[in-house]
């Protein structure tokens, strides 16, 4: 099945500055790639994805990349802020979602 | 939004009680799935169904049972409670035409003494 790994586990950012999570995949066969951001105490929400016939995809301070031959896709969020402050959650999906283990992100005022 | 909606929210019980989790979805997505939270382990699918007479295995199914009672509800239960079963428990739905995008319920955290 598919193994999906997540890094960092923890990433500390001043406030506006850039946060990037990387993840890779190991099942080609994946082609939809979703990020989720879970607040504290609360359930996990779709933020933005990405499809493998696409290679970037921006939405407004996010944005993934997507490597297919490399088998890894990144997030990045640009001038952070501290309602940035959260888990964020990379997935795989080839017949089902896999997901990694999950970035701890604080944003420093 | 799928509005999801998960019972108990919270329930601490003893080892070896049997334990249910309800799990009911009020936009009659096919797709619903059951998931375990741990720190540092992410989200690890216990169950899955796409439809009301499919039932899936996840990664970690040992020691669960699950129920397809119609397209609306998907129901967790516990046979016999241990204390490493202590988890936030999370369940979602999808529609098939978009699968990847999941609604999760609000949790339900279990402590098993």
């Amino acid at each position: 099945g598919e193994n999906v790994e997540q890094h960092p586990s923890t990433l500390s950012v001043q406030e506006g500055d850039s946060a990037v999570i990387k993840c890779t995949y190991s099942d080609s066969a994946s082609n939809y790639f979703p990020w989720y951001k879970q607040e504290l105490g609360k359930r996990p929400q779709l933020i933005i994805d990405i499809r493998s016939n696409v290679g970037e995809k921006k939405d407004q301070r996010i944005a993934v990349t997507l490597n297919k031959t490399a088998k890894h896709f990144s997030l990045h969020i640009t001038e952070t802020q501290p309602e940035d402050s959260a888990v964020y959650f990379c997935a795989a999906q080839d017949y089902k979602l896999s997901f990694g283990a999950g970035t701890t992100v604080t944003v420093r005022a | 939004d799928a509005d999801v909606t998960q019972t108990p929210r919270n329930r601490i019980t003893k080892t070896g009680k049997r334990i249910m989790l309800e799990c009911s979805q009020t936009k009659g997505h096919d797709r619903m799935y059951w998931y375990r939270q741990d720190p540092g382990l992410g989200l690890r699918l216990i169950y899955y169904s796409f439809d009301v007479k499919d039932i899936n295995k996840g990664e970690i199914s040992d020691g669960y049972s699950v129920s397809r009672q119609a397209q609306a509800k998907f129901s967790l239960s516990l046979e016999s409670a241990i204390p490493n079963q202590t988890a936030l428990y999370f369940c979602a739905a999808a529609n098939s035409l978009s699968p990847g995008e999941l609604f999760f319920g609000e949790g339900s955290r279990l402590t098993v003494l």
